[in-house]
C-alpha cells in the first residue's frame, strides 16, 4: 500500500507553461519535504513544509501543505529546461525513524 | 568537496559474485542510510545507523549486510548477488535520526548483475 500518491507519475510540457503536481495521503504528517532528482544524481532536497496549510516559494516554485497536513502541492510558474527531473515527495510521521517516500513525478520540459 | 560520496558509480557483475559499495560523509552527520531505486524509481529505504548503531533494517534478503566503521562511514556489501539486486543504491546522511530530518544523499551507485 502506497501511503504517499503523486500524481501525475509523468509530465512532459512545453517551456514557459505552468504545471502542478500532488502529493496526496489518507494519513497526516508532522512535515512534508519535497527532493528533485535529476539523471545519474541522488535526489536533493528543495523544500521542507511544516505547518498546516503553509506556502513556500522557491523562485518560481510555489509549494503547499494541505490544512490537514495530508497532500502537498508543487506549482512550478513558466517552467524551464532546466526544471527537468524527478520529483519526490517524503513524509515524516511522529517518532517514526522513517521517511514515507513517494514514487515520483517525472517532469520533462522541452525547449 | 563532495558531502556524501559513494564508490564505485557503476558496477556490472555476474550472478552469484559478491561486491561492495563504500559511502563516507564529511557533514559530520550522525546518521546514515542505504536506500535502493529500482528501475520504477521508487525510492525503498533497506537500513540506516545512527552512530554505528542499526536502526532500520527494513525486510532485506541476509544477503546484504552493511557496515558502519565509524559515523562517517557505512558500507553495503552483497553476497550471491541475483539478477533482481539490479537497481541503484544509494547512500544519504543525515543529522539526527529522525524521520523529519533532511536527508542528503549520494550520487548513486548502478548495480547491473547478468
Amino acid at each position: 500500500t502506497q501511503l504517499l500518491e503523486q500524481s501525475p507519475q509523468f509530465l512532459s510540457i512545453q517551456e514557459g507553461e505552468n504545471l502542478t503536481v500532488y502529493c496526496n495521503s489518507s494519513s497526516v504528517f508532522s512535515s512534508l519535504q519535497w527532493y528533485r532528482q535529476e539523471p545519474g544524481e541522488g535526489p536533493v532536497l528543495l523544500v521542507t513544509v511544516v505547518t498546516g496549510g503553509e506556502v513556500k516559494k522557491l523562485k518560481r516554485l510555489t509549494f503547499q501543505f494541505g490544512d490537514a497536513r495530508k497532500d502537498s502541492s508543487l506549482h512550478i510558474t513558466a517552467a524551464q529546461t532546466g526544471d527537468t527531473g524527478l520529483y519526490l515527495c517524503a513524509g515524516a510521521q511522529g517518532s517514526n525513524y522513517q521517511l514515507i517516500w513517494g514514487a515520483g513525478t517525472k517532469l520533462i520540459i522541452k525547449p | 568537496d563532495t558531502a556524501v560520496s559513494q564508490t564505485p558509480k557503476y558496477l556490472v557483475t555476474q550472478m552469484g559474485n559478491d561486491k561492495s559499495i563504500k559511502c563516507e560523509q564529511n557533514l559530520g552527520h550522525d546518521t546514515m542510510y542505504w536506500y535502493k531505486q529500482d528501475s520504477k524509481k521508487f525510492l525503498k529505504i533497506m537500513f540506516s545507523y545512527n552512530n554505528k548503531e542499526l536502526i532500520i533494517n527494513e525486510t532485506v534478503p541476509n544477503r546484504f549486510s552493511p557496515k558502519s566503521p565509524d559515523k562517517a562511514h557505512l558500507n553495503l556489501h552483497i553476497n550471491s548477488l541475483e539478477l533482481g539486486d539490479s537497481a541503484v543504491y544509494f547512500c544519504a546522511s543525515s543529522q539526527g535520526n529522525s524521520g523529519a530530518n533532511v536527508l542528503t544523499f549520494g550520487a548513486g551507485s548502478r548495480l547491473t548483475v547478468l
